[in-house]
């Protein structure tokens, strides 16, 4: 496979669940990206990783968890969510964090909150 | 985080009609960038323009750099339904180190 892929594309959640999304990138990319997409809403940033250190310190619930085990792969842990946080949880990567030629994005997460 | 404000928010079109929009932020940028979106997919990168003035093209999709730096342009010719979808722009401060700030998307509907 190659680009960038997020599992699952489609979750969704109670608001006492706990639940992680996956991405994976094959491009050899040194820094990952997490954003929400929300409807009507520019894409909001989330998470920066670059070679797996995190990089970025947006105000973001504690609810949300990410973790970067290796340069490949990038997680976002789910836990007692609210039903605003319903949204499409996109992760990109590019080649170095700050790279001016932009980002690869994998195709979302949607995630519904009940 | 800076605004980026793309206008129009949305555009019905009919297939063969030639399509401008444009995204404005009031803070300076040294790259622009035109992603575009199909329904349930993640953004795919068109265009990217490092200069101010600077023109470039991909097919039948030219973009602009704002004389101003401040300002960029998306024009697709002849539509066709495929290029239904949201085009978002996204802007840099500086080359290196900083993130992109996204536009809200301008939504483009073709009719057959």
């Amino acid at each position: 496979e190659t680009g960038v892929t997020q599992t699952p594309r489609h979750l969704v959640m109670g608001m006492t669940n706990k639940k992680s999304l996956k991405c994976e990138q094959h491009l050899g990319h040194n820094a990952m990206y997490w954003y929400k997409q929300s409807a009507k809403k520019p894409l909001e940033l989330m998470f920066v990783y670059s070679l797996e250190e995190r990089v970025e310190n947006n105000s973001v619930p504690s609810r949300f968890s990410p973790e970067c085990p290796n340069s490949s792969h990038l997680f976002l842990h789910l836990h007692t969510l609210q039903p605003e946080d319903s949204a499409l949880y996109l992760c990109a990567s590019s080649q170095e964090f700050g790279a001016n030629y932009g980002y690869t994005f994998g195709s979302g997460t949607r995630l519904t909150v009940v | 985080g800076q605004q980026l404000n793309q206008s129009p928010q949305s555009m019905f079109i009919q297939e063969g009609e030639d399509v401008s929009m444009n995204c404005t932020s009031s803070s300076i940028f040294n790259t622009w960038l035109w992603y575009k979106q199909d329904p349930g997919e993640g953004p795919v990168l068109l265009i990217a323009l490092y200069k101010a003035g600077e023109l470039t093209s991909n097919g039948r999709l030219t973009a602009q750099f704002g004389i101003t730096r401040k300002d960029s342009f998306l024009n697709i010719s002849a539509s066709i339904p495929s290029d239904v979808g949201i085009y978002f722009c996204a802007g840099q401060q500086s080359g290196t180190g900083n993130q992109f700030y996204f536009g809200t998307g301008t939504s483009l509907t073709v009719i057959p």
